[in-house]
Parts: structure tokens; sequence; C-alpha cells
């Protein structure tokens, strides 16, 4: 099972800030990762795929880099509506499929 | 649009059962491979079960397998998860998650809520 270790936990930021989240993978998943967005209430929301592509919609300041083991989830300057939980997803290899613990954004 | 609509949730006591649903709508629903994922109240996201489009292949994660049954039925667009021997351990909101032109999950439900408690 490939393991994701995603850091911060928790991540205090003001509106406006630059924010890079980190997700790491306990063995190589070459570029087939994904990151989700959640706000409380709802379900995720697909950001970025093949850990650098936005998915349809997303707004232009989220970016994703990395490759095999390490990635990096950037928001280029923060909308008061950033402010969530963020999770690393790999499908390299499973099932079984798997997240990472997340990381919170939370406002400063 | 897509549409992914779970039913099903409720309160059960442990060793128990529940079947969930989803209901699918806005895209060829038998195409596509349609996944349970499961959110504990305040955790993270963990990955339940897979079915393939036309329902002959299954995946299931090990903290379920044995206890848990997917199944499809493509005339009526429709997803289940039929859960038995439940623990309090499997109280969680459950989204049924599905690609879209991405290998990942573009669309979910809005989940439905299993509390296993007595």
């Amino acid at each position: 099972e490939i393991v994701l270790t995603q850091s911060p936990a928790t991540l205090s930021l003001s509106p406006g800030d630059r924010a890079t989240l980190s997700c790491r993978a306990s063995q190589s998943v070459m570029n087939y990762l994904a990151w989700y967005q959640q706000k409380p209430g709802q379900a995720p929301r697909l950001l970025i795929y093949d850990a650098s592509n936005r998915a349809t919609g997303v707004p232009v300041r989220f970016s994703g880099s990395g490759s095999g083991t390490d990635f990096t989830l950037t928001i280029s300057s923060l909308e008061p509506e950033d402010f969530a939980v963020y999770y690393c997803q790999q499908r390299i290899n499973w099932p079984p499929l798997t997240f990472g613990p997340g990381t919170k954004v939370d406002v400063k | 649009d897509v549409q992914l609509v779970e039913s099903g949730g409720g309160v059960v006591q442990p060793g128990g059962s529940l079947r969930l649903s989803c209901i699918a709508s806005g895209f060829t629903f038998d195409d596509y491979a349609i996944h349970w994922v499961r959110q504990a109240p305040g955790k993270g996201l963990e990955w339940v079960s897979h079915i393939n489009g036309n329902g002959d292949s299954t995946y299931y994660a090990d903290s379920v397998k044995g206890r848990f049954t997917i199944s499809r039925d493509n005339s009526k667009n429709s997803l289940y998860l039929q859960m038995n021997s439940l623990r309090s351990e499997d109280t969680a909101f459950y989204y049924c998650a599905t690609r879209g032109g991405t290998y990942f999950f573009d669309y979910w439900g809005q989940g439905t809520l299993v509390t296993v408690s007595s």
C-alpha cells in the first residue's frame, strides 16, 4: 500500500498570502497524483490531476508540481474561499487507492 | 450535468446491516467505473470499494472486505453498497464518486451519513 503524508497538518495564513502544501509518497507514484479541496459540509472537489493539470473550472492561482515521491500544491494568493482542507490522492498502485491525511489552511 | 445522489444512510446497531444507493445522471452510466469513498466525522478520506462499468470486477479496502458488497444496476443508473456486520468504526459519510475526463474523482455525490451505534 502506498502511504501519502502531507505537511504541514495546518497552515495558518492571511488572504493574499502564498500557500505551499506538500504531499510525499512512500514510493514513486510517477505523476499519478491528484489534489482535492474540501470545505465544511461539502464533498471534495478535484483541483489538480496528474500532478500538475488543473481540473475544469479551477482558478489559475492553484498550481501543482512534482513527480515520483514529492509533490506540491501552491495557491499563489489566497482568496477567502480557499480556506479549506486539501487532500492528495494516488492512483498508480491500487487497490487500495490512498489519500493523504490532509492539510487544513485556516485564517491566521 | 453529471449528478450523483446517495441515499440509504441512517443509524444502525453494531452487527447490523444497511444498503446504500447512488443514482447517477448526466453521463453514460455503464461506461464508467464507480467508487465508494467514506469519511468519518472530522477525519480524512478513505477509499472503500470500486466496481467497473459492467459490474464484473470489484475491489475492496481491507477494512471492509468480506462485510461490504458493491454492485450496480446499469438499467437503473444505480450503484449500491450492501454493508453487513457493521462496526462503530464504519460510522462515516459515504460518497459515491467517479471520473470524468481524468482518471481521478471528478464527480462526487453529496454523501450519506451512516452511524453505527447502540
